[in-house]
């Protein structure tokens, strides 16, 4: 399977500002997701970075908070936007097959302040 | 949209025992059905999945049973080890390879801490 990587692995930061995290896949891949797990809590899906459109956000999350973006087919980035404590979360990035399978990056752990 | 319900949260048993893991759905268009195990600071990694033409599914020590009719599917797990112990989730999607079109995101039960008492 493909080796996800995330940057960066771990940040903390102060209410108010951003932070981009990267995603990298070794291999091109059509489907990317992004999902966030808040603290002792189930994974839930973000938003949707296919390669050659717009990404696809779930109920509850917006463009202007978590702008993505998705260059080429084996990188894409999320935007956490001017950020509070309850975005205090590990943020992870899937990569998706054509038989549905997705694997996970190993996350980056955010912490706001 | 999909909604993913998972029992027990919390599931302790003796090493050696069997334990199993159950999970609702309420998209009868979901069509793939993932498990992934979590220990603790890691990255859930996917232990098994089963899609809606197959009923069950066996990997050695690890099955997972799906019920289309009544949309629910089970984990078990047999002659469980310490190294059991970690949180399960189970999942569903729609779309992908059996549909023709790209996979959509997974939707999460809660999850399950399996507790494997020596």
């Amino acid at each position: 399977s493909a080796v996800i990587s995330q940057k960066p692995s771990r940040d903390i930061c102060q209410r108010g500002t951003s932070l981009t995290i990267q995603c990298q896949v070794d291999s091109q891949v059509t489907m990317m997701f992004w999902y966030r797990q808040q603290p002792g809590q189930s994974l839930t899906l973000i938003a949707t970075a296919n390669q050659g459109s717009e990404a696809t956000y779930e109920s509850g999350f917006v463009i202007d908070k978590f702008p993505i973006s998705r260059p080429n087919l084996t990188f894409s980035t999320l935007t956490v936007s001017n950020m509070s404590p309850e975005d205090s979360s590990i943020y992870l990035c899937t990569v998706g097959t054509n038989y549905n399978e997705q694997f996970f990056g190993p996350g980056t752990r955010l912490t706001v302040l | 949209g999909e909604n993913v319900e998972q029992h027990p949260s919390t599931l302790s048993v003796q090493e050696g025992d069997s334990a199993v893991i159950k999970c609702t759905y309420s998209d009868s268009a979901s069509n793939y059905f993932p498990w992934y195990k979590q220990e603790l600071g890691k990255r859930p990694q996917l232990i098994i999945d089963i899609r809606s033409n197959v009923g069950e599914k066996k990997d050695q020590r690890i099955a997972v049973t799906l019920n289309k009719t009544a949309k629910h599917f089970s984990l078990h797990i047999t002659e469980t080890q310490p190294e059991d112990s970690a949180v399960y989730f189970c999942a569903a999607s729609s779309g992908g390879f059996y549909s023709g079109g790209g996979a959509d995101g997974l939707t999460f039960g809660k999850g399950t801490h399996l507790i494997i008492q020596p």
